[in-house]
């Protein structure tokens, strides 16, 4: 069945250190959202990407969308521990209404 | 505004008996997600809804869960005969509507029901 996977699963850094997850879809993505959750929480939107290639940026934090359209990344630049907890890739599926969340990668920020 | 908001926050039930779970969404929000999370996993997509409609029921993991949705605004996710496997937190997301011409709408999500089956 069509999945969407993210690693690593877990990542721990040093306060300052870059980070970056990826997402891989088993098929192409109309768009591709990206999603945090603080331990507690629940998911908030963070962006959306739909052109092939397409590169975002939110002050430290890089989003980018593959040519393929089957994977993105997020990168954060010096991570802060605000930048804590856990973040998700979501895209859409089918008809383009089933929305599937990826695996998730769990962020650890040591001060 | 009021976001989306979910009913109860906790639920603990004996295995076998039926429970029900609320999600409120945003005002004006024509499509509503349900997704399942057990702990320290990622999100399982359950069903959406596209005003009261729901027209694709495959990602419901048996035929013990329904869902409903009234009046294009409440829904409901009913799990009869619980079972300990469906302990979760049960999260309800909206949004303004599915997607459409390759893009999606940012989804609101409520703050979960947590289940305990016991």
């Amino acid at each position: 069945g069509q999945q969407v996977m993210q690693i690593p699963q877990y990542q721990h850094v040093q306060e300052g250190e870059d980070f970056t997850t990826y997402c891989n879809s088993s098929t192409t993505l109309s768009n591709i959202q990206w999603y945090k959750q603080r331990p507690g929480g629940h998911p908030v939107f963070l962006i959306q990407l739909v052109k092939s290639g397409e590169v975002k940026k939110q002050k430290r934090l890089t989003f980018q969308f593959g040519e393929a359209k089957k994977n993105s990344s997020l990168h954060i630049t010096a991570t802060q521990t605000t930048d804590v907890g856990t973040y998700f890739c979501a895209g859409p599926m089918n008809t383009g209404n089933q929305f599937y969340f990826g695996t998730g990668t769990s962020l650890t920020v040591i001060p | 505004g009021a976001g989306v908001s979910q009913s109860p926050s906790n639920k603990v039930t004996e295995k076998g008996k039926d429970v029900e779970l609320r999600c409120d969404p945003i005002s004006g929000h024509t499509a509503l997600y349900w997704y399942r999370q057990s702990l320290g996993q990622g999100l399982e997509f359950l069903i959406y809804f596209q005003g009261n409609s729901a027209p694709d029921k495959s990602g419901l993991p048996s035929d013990r869960f329904s869902a409903e949705r009234t009046g294009g605004s409440v829904s409901t996710l009913t799990i009869q005969r619980t079972q300990q496997e469906d302990s979760a937190v049960y999260l309800c997301a909206s949004s303004f509507r599915t997607s459409g011409r390759g893009s999606s709408y940012e989804q609101y999500f409520g703050p979960g029901t947590r289940l305990t089956v016991t």
